[in-house]
């Protein structure tokens, strides 16, 4: 079943302006990571933040994550257009022998020049 | 240097059809997975393989058949193709698992007709 959910399913914001985009799971996880992939692209990934992190920061890109109300925002800060890409976030979770991510349905993010 | 190569990008072919996909990593990385994109993007794991030894098949058609030689590669066979196979399949690999960020190939857009 699909453990984690976006949103808002679609963003379209001017370049320049901040993109915050949230995920939220259902189980506990070990850690989450936030992936992005351009049109017609695989996916890249951008930050991985472990159960006991609240916040991680790469570049223009600002995670948080709050377990007790299990969910996380990617913010990408001073956006570009080359920004435009879906952006998906990814858990493990710890029940059980579970070995995979899971996978959200993605936040398309359309940043207009 | 591509880090992770899947070809081919595009497949074209009729229902029935039995077709392959490959894979290779340059990472040296442990653990590598096949993935499915349907049309509204979302991101399926499909087969994950830890040194060249299957953990994870999910509920997939026994018509897929994934074959691992060695730990840099993973090939996807698929006998029998139907409509509903047409997706983008994703190769990916991480360095030790779910845990870890996972770099993915370029894609493969699979069209059955």
């Amino acid at each position: 079943s699909q453990q984690g959910e976006e949103d808002p399913q679609a963003l379209s914001i001017q370049e320049g302006e901040n993109a915050t985009m949230n995920c939220s799971y259902k189980t506990s996880i070990n850690n989450l990571q936030w992936y992005r992939q351009n049109s017609g692209r695989g996916l890249v990934h951008l930050i991985l933040i472990r159960s006991n992190e609240r916040e991680k920061h790469s570049g223009r890109l600002r995670v948080t994550l709050d377990t007790s109300k299990k969910s996380s925002s990617l913010l990408i800060t001073a956006s570009r257009a080359a920004d435009t890409a879906s952006y998906f976030c990814a858990t493990t979770s710890i029940a059980g022998n579970n070995r995979k991510l899971i996978w959200g349905l993605g936040t398309s993010l359309a940043v207009n020049p | 240097d591509t880090a992770v190569s899947q070809t081919p990008k595009y497949l074209v072919t009729q229902m029935g059809n039995d077709k392959s996909i490959k894979c290779e990593q340059n990472l040296g990385h442990d653990t590598m997975y096949w993935y499915k994109q349907d049309s509204k993007k979302f991101l399926k794991i499909m087969f994950s393989y830890n040194n060249k030894e299957l953990i994870i098949n999910e509920t997939v058609p026994n018509r897929f058949s994934p074959k691992s030689p060695d730990k840099a590669h993973l090939n996807l066979h698929i006998n029998s193709l139907e409509l509903g196979d047409s997706a983008v399949y994703f190769c990916a690999s991480s360095q030790s698992g779910w845990n870890t960020e996972a770099f993915f190939g370029q894609g493969t857009r699979l069209t059955v007709v």
